[in-house]
């Protein structure tokens, strides 16, 4: 069946420093990546997300590139911010799973100024 | 983008009650919507997929008679927690998958507790 691992957390940097989760996953086919994040205390938003092998997704300074050789699909942040303190969530989904998307365990990110 | 609203945003009630939380795309037509629970500290549990016009399927070890799921229209789906206990209480929430795209749309989420 399909899976993610996510880089375990927490994980707690100074502003402007660069960040990297990493992300590996298992599918059948060619799934969709996404990372999500949640902010304290609310449900999940899409952070940006990649549809075929090669494609970057990019959203407010992050980004992520699908990699098929190396299934992978890492985040990535030059200079994070105080205000990027969230939990990150990589996941996939694939139309063979019936639209259900498949999550990693979420990486707690802290940032202190 | 598309918006998913959900409420109560957080709900309080006694043992033995039961509680019912909405889920509602607000811009968009969901045939499919997700039910999650979240301890905390802990990824999402997927509990249920529910379907416009159909019953819900539920994952393995969910209680269906527990968690009762209606998803009567194509923009409205609920969650009843019946005759809640405290080991009930979590952070719940509902989401809509966008057509043919696989991304999900998430409520704000609700936290229930269960005194």
């Amino acid at each position: 069946g399909n899976s993610v691992t996510q880089m375990e957390g927490p994980v707690t940097l100074s502003e402007e420093a660069f960040l990297t989760i990493n992300c590996t996953y298992t599918a059948t086919g060619y799934p969709s990546l996404f990372w999500y994040v949640q902010y304290p205390g609310e449900g999940l938003q899409l952070l940006l997300k990649a549809t075929k092998a090669d494609d970057k997704g990019s959203n407010k300074g992050f980004e992520a590139t699908y990699r098929k050789e190396t299934t992978s699909f890492h985040l990535e942040k030059g200079s994070v911010q105080v205000s990027d303190s969230a939990v990150y969530f990589c996941a996939l989904s694939a139309l063979t799973n019936a639209g259900k998307s498949t999550f990693g365990d979420g990486t707690t990110l802290t940032v202190k100024p | 983008g598309a918006v998913v609203s959900q409420h109560p945003s957080w709900v309080i009630c006694k043992s033995g009650t039961s509680v019912k939380i909405e889920c509602r795309s607000l811009d968009f037509q969901a045939t499919t919507m997700f039910w999650y629970r979240q301890f905390p500290k802990q990824s999402l549990m997927l509990m249920a997929t529910s379907n416009e016009g159909s019953k819900a399927t539920y994952e393995q070890g969910v209680e269906k008679d527990k968690f009762l799921i209606n998803h009567a229209s194509l923009t409205l789906s609920t969650l009843t927690v019946t005759s809640a206990h405290p080991e009930d209480s979590s952070f719940y929430i509902c989401s809509a998958s966008g057509e043919n795209t696989g991304e999900l749309f998430f409520g704000e989420g609700s936290r229930l507790t269960v005194l």
